[in-house]
This record gives C-alpha cells, sequence and structure tokens, in this order.
C-alpha cells in the first residue's frame, strides 16, 4: 500500500535554533499534504496545508513565520520550525491523500524536543 | 467546521468486543474514517465509511452509520491485547481532504 515517511523520527534542539522535518510520499504523488501537531494524550490538530507549487495554507491560529512550510516537488513537503521554543515540543506528523481517493496516509510522525 | 466528539476511554476483556462511539456534524456527503494509534507511532487507516452507508464489515472490524443522529461507531470482535491503543474517530470537510479528529478512545485490554 501507499507509505509516507518522515525524517527524522526525533530530534533534540536547543531553543532558538531552527529543526527541518521532512515528509515524503513513497510510491505516489502528492500535490497536497497536511501538517498535524498532537499533544500527549491529545487529538491531532491541523497546523496547515501544503500545496506543490503554491503556498502553504495555515489554520487559524497557526504562525506562518514560525512555521515554515515548502513542497518542494510532487512527494517531498518540508515544515520548519523556526527559533524553536520549548512550547513548541510536540509530535509533529503529516498525511496525504493519494490523488483522488479517499485513502489518506499518514506518516510515522516526528517528536520534537526543544531544550 | 465540523466538530468531532469520542469517548475517551474503553476497558474491554480479552475476547470480549469493543465498542467504539463518535458523533459528528457535518450532514453533507463525507467520507468518514477510524484511525488506530499505538505509542509513540502515527495514525494506521483502519476502515472507512462513506456517509450514504448504513454498515461496512472488514475481518474484525464492524463499522455501523446512523446518519439520522450522526452516530458513527466501531466494533471489534474478538478483542486481543494488540488492540490496546488510542482509536480516532475523523470526519473529511466534504470541500477538500482535510480531516477533523475527534479527540481519541483510549481501549485498554485486560487479561
Amino acid at each position: 500500500g501507499a507509505v509516507v515517511s518522515q525524517h527524522p523520527s526525533w530530534v533534540i534542539c536547543k531553543s532558538g535554533t531552527s529543526v527541518k522535518i521532512e515528509c515524503r510520499s513513497l510510491d505516489f504523488q502528492a500535490t497536497t499534504m497536511f501538517w498535524y501537531r498532537q499533544f500527549p494524550k491529545q487529538s491531532l490538530m491541523l497546523m496547515a496545508t501544503s500545496n506543490e507549487g503554491s503556498k502553504a495554507t495555515y489554520e487559524q491560529g497557526v504562525e506562518k513565520d514560525k512555521f515554515l512550510i515548502n513542497h518542494a516537488s510532487l512527494t517531498l513537503s518540508t515544515l520548519t520550525v523556526t527559533s524553536a521554543h520549548p512550547e513548541d515540543s510536540s509530535f509533529y506528523i503529516c498525511s496525504a491523500p493519494r490523488g483522488m481517493s479517499y485513502e489518506q496516509y499518514f506518516g510515522p510522525g516526528t517528536r520534537l524536543t526543544v531544550t | 467546521g465540523e466538530d468531532v466528539e469520542q469517548s475517551l476511554f474503553l476497558s474491554v476483556r480479552e475476547g470480549d468486543s469493543s465498542v467504539i462511539n463518535c458523533t459528528y456534524t457535518d450532514s453533507s456527503s463525507t467520507y468518514l474514517y477510524w484511525y488506530k494509534q499505538e505509542p509513540g507511532a502515527g495514525l494506521q487507516l483502519l476502515t472507512y465509511i462513506f456517509s450514504n452507508m448504513d454498515m461496512k464489515q472488514d475481518q474484525r472490524l464492524t463499522v455501523l452509520l446512523n446518519k439520522k443522529d450522526k452516530h458513527l461507531s466501531l466494533r471489534i470482535a474478538d478483542t486481543q491485547t494488540g488492540d490496546s491503543a488510542i482509536y480516532f474517530c475523523a470526519e473529511r470537510d466534504p470541500n477538500d481532504y482535510k480531516l477533523s479528529f475527534g479527540a481519541g478512545t483510549t481501549v485498554t485490554v485486560r487479561a
């Protein structure tokens, strides 16, 4: 079946640094990908929609200058957390729908810890 | 936007059936999903149902949809210890691919 990968699986960084997380669709092309954030024991919160060839669309309350999204190709979207703070520590998950299919595939997630 | 609600916890004995409930708000035609999340992992799509269907069965999983009450349930037959996880109900925005998730139901299977 379709697979979505994320890299890295986990990352620890210091406050003030930037961290890039990659999301790849491995066996299908994805013109749209989604980035979610999940706090411990909570549901997924949609942060933004990543669109290949155009700007990302951010959900209300999400700072676009802090969470930079680049949909570099039909199989790759990146999320860069800029000037990270401890409150940015979270589990970040991406997803990608395959074509017009009902199926939406999720990556395994990236655990970010900011110290 | 969509509002999806779930019960938060379910404890079930191994071998029994589990039933996880969910309510949603959007009355437009859409897809409804059940995802499973194990600790530290991403989401695994278990099953889905289109909003014009009443029921769908896939091996040990049965999804029931009550459109009038906007109520969705997932039944897991013969629950096993490996079924212990968080189960999320999700509704797809009919106009795009966005998913709205419930809070998740933590299922604990006891011996």
